[in-house]
């Protein structure tokens, strides 16, 4: 049991929708990371918030975007869903209050279908 | 850029054999090294961390050592069970820890009974 949860679970959208995917931790660190799996891939990271601000992002577009909450749960959103957007969404928060050297705790993820 | 490779999968093993999945990195300076495992239908889950050179991790039987004249990190378990079936992935972050994670591919392993 990692503390972080995610959802929803699975989701289906059509191309050209958004999309909301929620992440919380009990250990209220203020760091979450987000991290994209495509099937058969290791998981490539989006984004990281600290402190509610956006702390360093991957190779991804601006059409993906989050937020960070006060009670530290956080948010990612994509707009524009195109059909490479399938895939599963973690989201990741520190054994500590540290950097990435921490252990990451990995949520079990949000399975993301485009049709 | 930093970097992962891991063995190609998918790994069949009878049960009680002996596992090995390689796992060599490139990376500028002492990156912190990591075995993450994701059993199915589930999230990641860290198996093991080593964060200098010759430094051995190690959990629930399995082990890897750090290993930078080789640049690797290849994970080992001597006797495996049905019930670690799953996709493991190899994982580095630079040892200022302000990057992000950065992951193999996975190796996919099958245990049969």
């Amino acid at each position: 049991e990692t503390g972080v949860t995610q959802s929803p679970t699975h989701l289906i959208k059509t191309r050209g929708q958004q999309v909301t995917l929620r992440c919380s931790s009990q250990s209220g660190h203020n760091t979450v990371s987000w991290y994209q799996q495509a099937l058969g891939q290791g998981p490539q990271f989006i984004f990281q918030y600290y402190r509610e601000e956006e702390n360093g992002r991957g190779n991804f577009p601006p059409r993906f975007s989050g937020l960070q909450f006060p009670n530290y749960s956080s948010e990612l959103n994509v707009n524009a869903l195109e059909l490479d957007d399938s895939a599963l969404y973690l989201c990741a928060s520190p054994s500590t209050g540290g950097g990435f050297t921490d252990t990451q705790y990995f949520g079990p993820g949000t399975r993301l279908t485009v049709l | 850029g930093d970097s992962v490779t891991q063995m190609e999968g998918p790994v069949t093993l009878s049960e009680e054999a002996f596992l090995t999945i390689n796992c060599t990195y490139t990376a500028t300076g002492y990156p912190s090294l990591f075995w993450y495992v994701q059993y199915p239908g589930e999230g990641l889950q860290l198996l093991l961390k080593a964060t200098k050179a010759d430094d051995k991790g190690s959990n629930k039987g399995f082990e890897a050592t750090y290993r930078k004249e080789t640049t690797s990190f290849h994970l080992e378990k001597g006797s495996v069970q049905v019930s670690d079936s799953a996709v493991y992935f190899c994982a580095l972050s630079d040892s200022s820890g302000n990057t992000p994670l950065v992951f193999g591919k996975g190796t996919r392993l099958s245990v049969i009974a």
